[in-house]
């Protein structure tokens, strides 16, 4: 597609209910990321896929966070017994550099317009 | 904690002011970028700066990389209300798989 495309746009969701955020990259884009964005705060990383891997978990803050891209296309985040700290805007980001992120600045990522959840 | 820390976190001027914001960070960044994101939307790249001292222009705005590449600048002439949103600026470790953001500043740009 021309551009990054994100569903639900928007989610509200019981406490302890599980949901699951979808991602469509752009065609083509081998690397895809995930990150979090508070209200008031900058996006905070989550995770990293270069097509089908996942080459870093590190910013997912629990076990209850779980992230796959099973074909190298579309990703799935899904949050498992969503808890009220997890309301936040979901961002995914593609790139068509394949190598790590920034190399001299030469990476360029796309966001999409972000999946916000609210948790009651 | 914030690695990149951005002020002023609010500002609001009048059409036609100057206005500078400012990124700083304790840690080196191999290239540091700036984001506008509007609500409702995902950031949208601005610029990417990758050399100490270096300075990009694009149109009314101007970019600076600080010459030990640990903070940022972006000063905005005769701003205009179409400029107003959320500017965030991000850093990027050399081939880290990160972009680390700072919070943000809100600007408002009244007619």
């Amino acid at each position: 597609g021309a551009g990054v495309s994100q569903s639900p746009r928007y989610k509200v969701a019981k406490r302890g209910q599980d949901v699951a955020l979808r991602c469509d990259p752009i065609s083509g884009h081998v690397s895809l990321f995930w990150y979090q964005q508070a209200l008031g705060q900058g996006p905070e990383f989550l995770t990293y896929f270069q097509n089908e891997a996942q080459l870093d978990k590190s910013g997912l803050p629990s076990d209850r966070f779980f992230a796959e891209r099973p074909e190298g296309s579309v990703s799935t985040l899904k949050i498992q017994r969503t808890q009220q700290e997890d309301s936040a805007v979901y961002l995914c980001a593609s790139s068509s550099y394949r190598g790590p992120l920034l190399v001299a600045g030469a990476n360029v990522l796309t966001f999409g317009a972000g999946s916000r959840l609210t948790v009651l | 904690t914030q690695l990149l820390e951005q002020s002023p976190q609010f500002l609001s001027i009048q059409e036609g002011e100057n206005l500078t914001v400012y990124c700083n960070s304790s840690s080196v960044f191999s290239s540091l970028q700036w984001y506008r994101q509007e609500p409702g939307e995902g950031p949208v790249l601005l610029v990417t700066v990758v050399t100490g001292g270096e300075v990009k222009k694009l149109k009314r705005l101007t970019f600076q990389f600080g010459d030990a590449r640990k903070d940022s600048s972006l000063h905005i002439t005769a701003a205009q209300p179409g400029d107003t949103g959320l500017y965030l600026c991000a850093g990027a470790k050399l081939y880290g798989n990160k972009l680390v953001f700072g919070a943000g500043t809100i600007l408002r740009v009244k007619s």
